[in-house]
């Protein structure tokens, strides 16, 4: 069973179009990251959130971390072919620091 | 602040050789934590260390194995090693500050296993 669930798995929309990737677990995280990686590279971190109902926005990117600390999502606004690549949500259960679960990501297309 | 690095980036081996990957973390991080990625089964973690001691493990075979020294650099080791280990190994190293548990990583070992 994996902790961490992604959806989709898979999105390809056009240039200028808005999307929301989610990541829902049934156990409660202390934190949880969102990192973007581009193929034969490593995953490179766009954002923590730690408190409960946390929203967080980096430029066209909006990051919202659950009440309950169980879930977050992602979400794009007017999304361009630089945005292209997997997103990974990752997560430390609490009192489980140093040991992070991932999902198994979002491919996401950006097609101009 | 120089970033994290890995060593070698490609490596190809063959069946039932061994392997070594080295790991330079960001300086001042104490916690390296290793993965290993593949297209079916996503990111799954390995092992983590922290000042020199294993912390965290995954569910690996004991052919995985690692260590961390006193400044912090990682190495891992695949022992007898399958085809089903090829994989794009990567390391992640973290400060741990505040209880969060970002990692930053490098840039990976693309190994080959024939």
């Amino acid at each position: 069973t994996q902790l961490l669930e992604q959806s989709p798995q898979f999105l390809s929309i056009q240039e200028g179009e808005n999307l929301t990737v989610y990541c829902n677990s049934s156990s409660v995280f202390s934190s949880l990251q969102w990192y973007r990686q581009e193929p034969g590279e490593g995953p490179v971190l766009l954002v923590t959130v730690v408190t409960g109902g946390e929203v967080k926005k980096l430029k066209r990117l909006t990051f919202q971390f659950g009440d309950a600390r169980k879930d977050s999502s992602l979400h794009i606004t007017a999304a361009q072919p630089g945005d292209t690549g997997l997103y990974l949500c990752a997560g430390a259960i609490v009192g489980n620091a140093g040991k992070s679960t991932f999902g198994d990501g979002t491919t996401l297309t950006v097609k101009p | 602040k120089a970033g994290v690095t890995q060593t070698p980036r490609y490596l190809i081996k063959t069946r039932g050789q061994q392997v070594t990957l080295s790991c330079s973390p960001i300086s001042g991080h104490r916690s390296v934590s290793w993965y290993q990625q593949t297209p079916g089964q996503g990111l799954q973690f390995l092992f983590e260390y922290f000042s020199e001691t294993q912390r965290n493990k995954g569910n690996f075979p004991g052919r995985f194995s690692g260590r961390q020294f006193s400044n912090s650099r990682s190495e891992m080791n695949v022992s007898t090693l399958e085809l089903g280990d090829s994989a794009l190994y990567l390391c992640a190293s973290s400060s741990l500050r505040a209880g969060d548990n970002e990692q930053f990583f490098g840039p990976g070992t693309r190994l080959t296993v024939l």
